[in-house]
């Protein structure tokens, strides 16, 4: 149980381009979600923590404006990378907070590669 | 200072040998402390989580943490190839209702037959 999905898991846009990422929890409902983005030999760094039904919470440094999150289901959470350039070419991963009364986990989705040309 | 630190390796070992990955913190007021395994281009999985002082084993996995000196540790028994990952220590901090967790470097791990 607890499997976290997302799409796609590569994606090649050019400069300028907007790109959107789905997060998916497959078997439970995630009321949390989180996103994280991990550069190369790095580790996760979290961009921003959504719950359903209202709005992200960004992590100090991370722009809003360029990276919407959506929360519309208790299952579906996007990121969306506006204006994208080949500074934002990153590892992208969210996670979904099973939220259980005895033990709160996270379980992580397999990524998704961008790469901005 | 960073929260979470862990030497980023790569550690390589001979197939069998014992493995022992280690990570510091910073805030006492930590609780919970997580091992995540993380395959090249894949997501992290959870693999362990202690509360508090003390040991955890999972087959052949034992996690240890001792919150006196404020050090984390995770050891591999009888390391196999499959076991070639980037191991990620994390900890959590209760903010906002939710756990945001706060990840180490991680530590490259190469087990070689």
């Amino acid at each position: 149980g607890a499997v976290v999905s997302q799409h796609p898991s590569w994606v090649i846009c050019k400069s300028g381009t907007s790109v959107k990422i789905e997060c998916r929890s497959l078997d439970f409902q995630a009321t949390t979600m989180f996103w994280y983005r991990q550069f190369p030999k790095q580790s996760l760094m979290l961009m921003a923590t959504s719950n359903e039904g209202s709005k992200a919470t960004y992590e100090q440094g991370v722009e809003k404006d360029k990276f919407l999150i959506n929360h519309a289901s208790l299952t579906l959470s996007t990121l969306t990378v506006t204006s994208a350039h080949p500074e934002d070419s990153s590892f992208y991963i969210c996670s979904a907070d099973t939220g259980t009364s005895i033990r709160r986990e996270q379980y992580f989705g397999p990524g998704t590669r961008l790469t901005v040309t | 200072q960073k929260e979470v630190e862990q030497d980023p390796g790569p550690l390589s070992v001979p197939e069998g040998a014992i493995v022992s990955l280690n990570c510091t913190y910073s805030n006492s007021a930590f609780q919970y402390f997580m091992w995540y395994r993380q395959y090249s281009r894949k997501g992290p999985e959870l693999l362990m989580y202690t509360y508090s002082s003390g040991n955890k084993e999972d087959g052949r996995f034992t996690a240890q943490v001792d919150k006196s000196s404020k050090y984390i540790s995770l050891f591999i028994r009888d390391s196999q190839p499959s076991d070639s990952a980037t191991y990620l220590c994390a900890t959590e901090l209760s903010s906002r209702g939710y756990n945001k967790l706060i990840f180490g470097a991680g530590t490259r791990l190469a087990v070689h037959p």
